[in-house]
């Protein structure tokens, strides 16, 4: 079973709009981090935002916020006021359990496109 | 943050031939480096998980040697795709991990590898 979904491959948004990205998550851990990353068309992995599952509140990083729902297992990346330089591959990745060993699995990743 | 270089961060070579990519962690000591590789368009795959001064483990279906790494130091990874074929032609990316914490990890800019 896929550990991280997301299932918008491509999302089109409005500059100065709202957008929100889905990724839901399996995991069978008590302790886990979910992770967003966004991914310009140079390649580089830019860390944006991290919701760990004993956080109580949203994540939230200047215009990005992390829509954390626990029994639903889901964690949507919602981005405000939308730029033209947001146009990237966005991934949601999870890292399960403690220890510095474990590994980040990634989600297939979407494609946003934020148009003038 | 903390910055994670590679070197080079394109190459193209010839099939047959053997290629070392460089990832250095510039003001951190990493605990922990990672590989990934990632096909256009698609989501990065983690090929193996690296600690200084012991043996990498790689994930299943990667194979270890084709793609040797080295962590020589707390600071410095490398990885030798050896005798380069056409499908070995990707994009490689490394990340950093410091401490325990959960989110400390650090991704390089990645290297564009084409083998002819």
């Amino acid at each position: 079973a896929q550990k991280i979904t997301q299932t918008q491959p491509g999302m089109f948004v409005q500059e100065k709009e709202a957008v929100t990205l889905d990724c839901t998550y399996d995991t069978s851990d008590q302790s886990y981090g979910l992770f967003w990353y966004k991914q310009p068309s140079s390649g580089e992995m830019i860390f944006l935002i991290y919701q760990g599952s004993y956080d109580e509140q949203n994540a939230t990083e200047g215009r990005y916020s992390l829509n954390f729902q626990k029994a639903r297992k889901s964690a949507n990346l919602v981005i405000s006021a939308s730029q033209l330089g947001d146009s990237a591959m966005y991934f949601c990745a999870m890292r399960e359990g403690p220890g510095s060993a474990r590994q980040l699995t990634f989600g297939s990743g979407t494609q946003l496109t934020v148009l003038p | 943050g903390a910055v994670v270089s590679q070197h080079p961060s394109w190459v193209i070579c010839k099939s047959g031939t053997s290629v070392k990519i460089e990832c250095r962690s510039l003001d951190f000591q990493a605990t922990t480096m990672f590989w990934y590789r990632q096909f256009p368009k698609q989501s990065l795959m983690l090929m193996a998980t690296s600690n200084e001064g012991s043996k990498a483990t790689y994930e299943q279906g990667v194979e270890k040697d084709k793609f040797l790494i080295n962590h020589a130091s707390l600071t410095l990874s490398t990885l030798t795709v050896t005798s380069a074929h056409p499908e070995d032609s990707s994009f490689y990316i490394c990340s950093a991990r410091v401490g325990t914490g959960l989110h400390e990890q650090f991704f390089g800019p990645g290297t564009r590898l084409t083998v002819l």
